[in-house]
């Protein structure tokens, strides 16, 4: 079974653009969470999806968004890119919820100039 | 709030001996206790999991030990390898939140 897949890996913008991060889950899973991950921070939550709802939100402004498609593809968006956004984005998919044991895609490591 | 307490943030251990990562939590809802193994460039991967049902687990070279009245649960690296050389995540989630939490994070070096 193929992997999380997590689309563009690097990503350079600068301040005030914004930015649409990929992720596929593995086939059949119907969760897909989204981290922010920071040398200062560590892994913190971002938001959840399942059957294209989100159904639980990390704290975080509302520049961070997402969506989950039909096929449990999920895109995140950043607003306003601030500086302090750069960090590794990862994705994680899970059957049922982000409580299950969740599996982790390689990450976007986005970079704001 | 940090709900998940790890420590030592960095360890450093020599080929063959025991790695020990400690996590500590508050949400007494918690019910699941896994472990992440990270390499540099590459997303946490499960390693092992535990729920408060047991004291131990144990997988091969990796053991998680729990003690449910301390709020703290362990990891253990036997005969630690180079190749284990890696930052490890502990996390705690309940059923019903759904949400985990993360421990900070612990980079451990296995010397040859």
């Amino acid at each position: 079974k193929a992997g999380v897949t997590q689309t563009p890996r690097y990503l350079i913008k600068t301040r005030g653009q914004q930015v649409t991060l990929s992720c596929s889950p593995i086939s059949g899973h119907r969760s897909v969470s989204w981290y922010q991950q920071t040398p200062g921070q560590g892994l913190q939550f971002l938001f959840e999806y399942f059957s294209e709802t989100q159904r639980n939100k990390g704290n975080f402004p509302g520049r961070f968004s997402g969506r989950q498609f039909s096929n449990s593809r999920s895109e995140m968006n950043v607003s306003t890119l601030e500086l302090g956004d750069s960090a590794l984005y990862l994705c994680a998919s899970s059957l049922w919820n982000s409580g299950d044991t969740q599996y982790f895609g390689p990450g976007t490591r986005l970079t704001v100039l | 709030q940090q709900q998940v307490k790890q420590s030592p943030q960095s360890l450093i251990v020599q080929k063959g001996g025991i790695s020990i990562i400690n996590c500590a939590y508050e949400n007494t809802a918690f019910d699941y206790f896994p472990w992440y193994q990270q390499f540099p460039g590459k997303g946490p991967a499960l390693l092992i999991a535990i729920r408060p049902d047991v004291s131990e687990k144990k997988e091969g070279r990796f053991t998680i030990s729990f003690n449910k009245s301390a709020k703290q649960f362990s990891l253990h690296i036997m005969d630690s390898q180079p190749g284990d050389s890696a930052t490890y995540f502990c996390a705690a989630s309940s059923g019903g939140s759904y949400i985990p939490t993360f421990g900070r994070g612990t980079s451990l070096i296995v010397h040859p």
